[in-house]
């Protein structure tokens, strides 16, 4: 089984829909980020959290929010969904202790298509 | 605001030559440096870390820092088709912030 997984995979939603992309981890780390990611732009982070009670914006989190329900869970929402945040959506997940503390690990992303 | 520049390629080599993929960076403070493989659609794989000044080998691949000129590279030696992929470079910005910052990355092509 997958160390990171994302719900949905792909999802085709209209415009001032709310939506929520999920993002499980077995990793037992305790950091999770959400990025999107652009041609030609590259990964943008959107939010991060370090902990479940710690969670911060990146750099482009307008028109984004989320939840840390839990260590291993952190949900992307889209509260109102518009054509420009058509883009594939990573979740990544890193240990804040021991070797390679900062490395992150990606989940298999989400690819998300605003009509 | 931290910067990690890449040239964006394509870089074209032929099978079994060494492709050398270059990124420079702003922030003199950061201490952790990546290399990311991503096939078209798919997830950023990491390929190697380095935080140290010099050369990092694993397989056929070898990571080089220089923090003095703000440059890391990545060597891939005997490039196999398979290897075709985009890279990615992204660097942590040092102290308690543990984020990353990602160059837009270098398409490579291996041709057979």
């Amino acid at each position: 089984d997958a160390d990171v997984t994302q719900t949905p995979r792909n999802r085709i939603t209209k415009t001032g829909k709310r939506i929520m992309l999920e993002c499980s981890q077995t990793k037992g780390h305790d950091r999770m980020y959400w990025y999107r990611q652009d041609p030609g732009l590259g990964l943008r982070l959107i939010y991060y959290s370090f902990d479940v009670k710690d969670i911060n914006k990146g750099e482009i989190s307008d028109g984004y929010s989320v939840s840390r329900q839990a260590q291993a869970k952190f949900s992307l929402s889209l509260e109102s969904a518009i054509p420009n945040q058509t883009a594939l959506y990573f979740c990544a997940t890193s240990d804040s202790s021991g070797a390679g503390k900062d490395t992150q690990y990606f989940g298999p992303g989400t690819r998300l298509t605003v009509l | 605001q931290k910067e990690v520049e890449q040239n964006s390629g394509p870089l074209s080599v032929p099978e079994g030559a060494i492709a050398s993929l270059n990124c420079t960076y702003s922030d003199r403070v950061s201490q952790s440096f990546f290399w990311y493989r991503q096939y078209s659609g798919k997830s950023p794989e990491l390929i190697m870390s380095i935080y140290s000044n010099g050369d990092k080998e694993d397989g056929r691949f070898t990571a080089q820092l220089n923090k003095a000129s703000q440059y890391v590279s990545l060597l891939i030696r005997d490039s196999q088709p398979s290897d075709s992929a985009t890279y990615l470079c992204a660097i942590e910005g040092g102290g308690s912030n543990y984020k990353l910052t990602f160059g837009k990355g270098t398409l490579l092509t291996v041709n057979p």
